[in-house]
Formats: structure tokens, C-alpha cells, sequence
């Protein structure tokens, strides 16, 4: 069965602090590996993605998350936290690479919180 | 920008009634889904539509639920006989290519209250 667990509900780091969001998966093949953002009132937007190759992948507003395949995770991480990061960040991981089909699996979202 | 929309923001309904979500996809593409939110919990994939017939569907949507593509813009997902359960936020995505290229546009969700 294919899960995502995310670790910590929230998190609160002062501007300009190191975001490291943590995202797990469990499966016996690797999957393809997404990061959403949701602001306020707004739908859930790709941070990033990882399917092929290079396992450091860039994103949108400075993030970036690295596919460990030994350690099953795909951590997403900011070196300088901005007021604007605030928001619920959602890891999600589409299994079947045979597939179009795109159903995704969400971990249960962690929200961020930047104070000055 | 193109975006997915989607009305109502918040709908409010009794045990027993049908409701219907409505969604407005992004307009040149061809895959669409339905996800939903129950309060604390983690987003949870519905149903996916391609070709104008269900690609998938998972072991939630059962015969309460349909979609539906009515017409060329529009896409929505019917409740027929509503439970307490069914109470979640409700999210419409679509895509312009299937995997792993299509990336998925989601709209702001309707959050669905059933008393």
C-alpha cells in the first residue's frame, strides 16, 4: 500500500531561518515525488517535482527537495525562511510509473508559520 | 493566469440531499479529478476523468457519487443521497498531460457541510 507521512502538523521558524519540511513514503518501487503549497483560500499549487533523474530538484520561491531512495524520503528545504512562505505544505507521492493517470497520495500536510 | 475554479466556496446541505460541486477546468486540458479533505485528515484522491469516461476511481467513490462532463468546460462531481461523513473540503484538479509530465492545477475547493 502506498502512504506519505509527513512529520510535525506545524512548524514555526523565525524569517530567515532553514525550513526543512520532512516527507516520507512507503514503497517497493520509487514513486514520483511532489510538493503542493496552499495559501489561504487558494488551491494547492506544485512546489516541485521529482521523476527521473537528478535527485536534487528546484522548485518555486527558492525551495528545493532531495530524493533519498535508501532513506525512502523527499525532504523539502529553504535556506532562508520569508514571510511569505507561510502556508500548509503537502508532500505527495503517484505510484504507478506504467500510468497516466496521475492519482496522487498526500501526506497529511504540515503548516508553516514565519515570524519576524 | 489559467486556473481552476470552482462554486460554491461553501455549500451547506442536509443528511439525505443531493448536492452538486461544480468546477471549471483549465480550458485546453484533458484530465481532470476529484480529491477531498475531511477536517484533520489527509487529502484523499476521488476519482480521475479522461476521455470523457472514469480512468479510476478509488474505493470511496462509491454508487452515491458521479461525475459528470456536461459540456465542454465544465466538470462535476454529484452526490446523490448526502451523509454526515461526507462533510470535507472538496478539490477539483486537472491536468493537460497524464504522468509524469502532467502537472496537476487544483482549484480552491468547496468546502461541503452536511447536517
Amino acid at each position: 500500500a502506498q502512504s506519505v507521512t509527513q512529520l510535525g502538523s506545524h512548524l514555526s521558524v523565525s524569517e530567515g531561518a532553514l525550513v526543512l519540511l520532512r516527507c516520507n513514503y512507503s514503497s517497493s518501487v520509487p514513486p514520483y515525488l511532489f510538493w503542493y503549497v496552499q495559501y489561504p483560500n487558494q488551491g494547492l499549487q506544485l512546489l516541485l517535482k521529482y521523476t527521473t533523474g537528478a535527485t536534487l530538484v528546484k522548485g518555486i520561491n527558492g525551495f528545493e527537495a532531495e530524493f533519498k531512495k535508501s532513506e525512502t524520503s523527499f525532504h523539502l528545504t529553504k535556506p532562508s525562511a520569508h514571510m511569505s512562505d507561510a502556508a500548509e505544505y503537502f508532500c505527495a507521492v503517484t505510484l504507478d510509473r506504467g500510468s497516466t493517470l496521475g492519482r496522487l497520495y498526500f501526506g497529511r500536510g504540515t503548516q508553516l508559520t514565519v515570524w519576524p | 493566469e489559467p486556473e481552476v475554479t470552482q462554486t460554491p466556496s461553501h455549500q451547506v446541505t442536509q443528511m439525505g440531499q443531493e448536492v452538486i460541486l461544480r468546477c471549471v477546468p483549465i480550458s485546453n486540458h484533458l484530465y481532470f479529478y476529484w480529491y477531498r479533505q475531511i477536517l484533520g485528515q489527509k487529502v484523499e484522491f476521488l476519482v480521475s476523468f479522461y476521455n470523457n469516461e472514469i480512468s479510476e476511481k478509488s474505493e470511496i467513490f462509491d454508487d452515491q457519487f458521479s461525475v459528470e462532463r456536461p459540456d465542454g468546460s465544465n466538470f462535476t462531481l454529484k452526490i446523490r443521497s448526502t451523509k454526515l461523513e461526507d462533510s470535507a473540503m472538496y478539490f477539483c484538479a486537472s491536468s493537460e498531460w497524464g504522468l509524469p509530465s502532467g502537472e496537476q492545477y487544483f482549484g480552491p475547493g468547496t468546502r461541503l457541510t452536511v447536517t
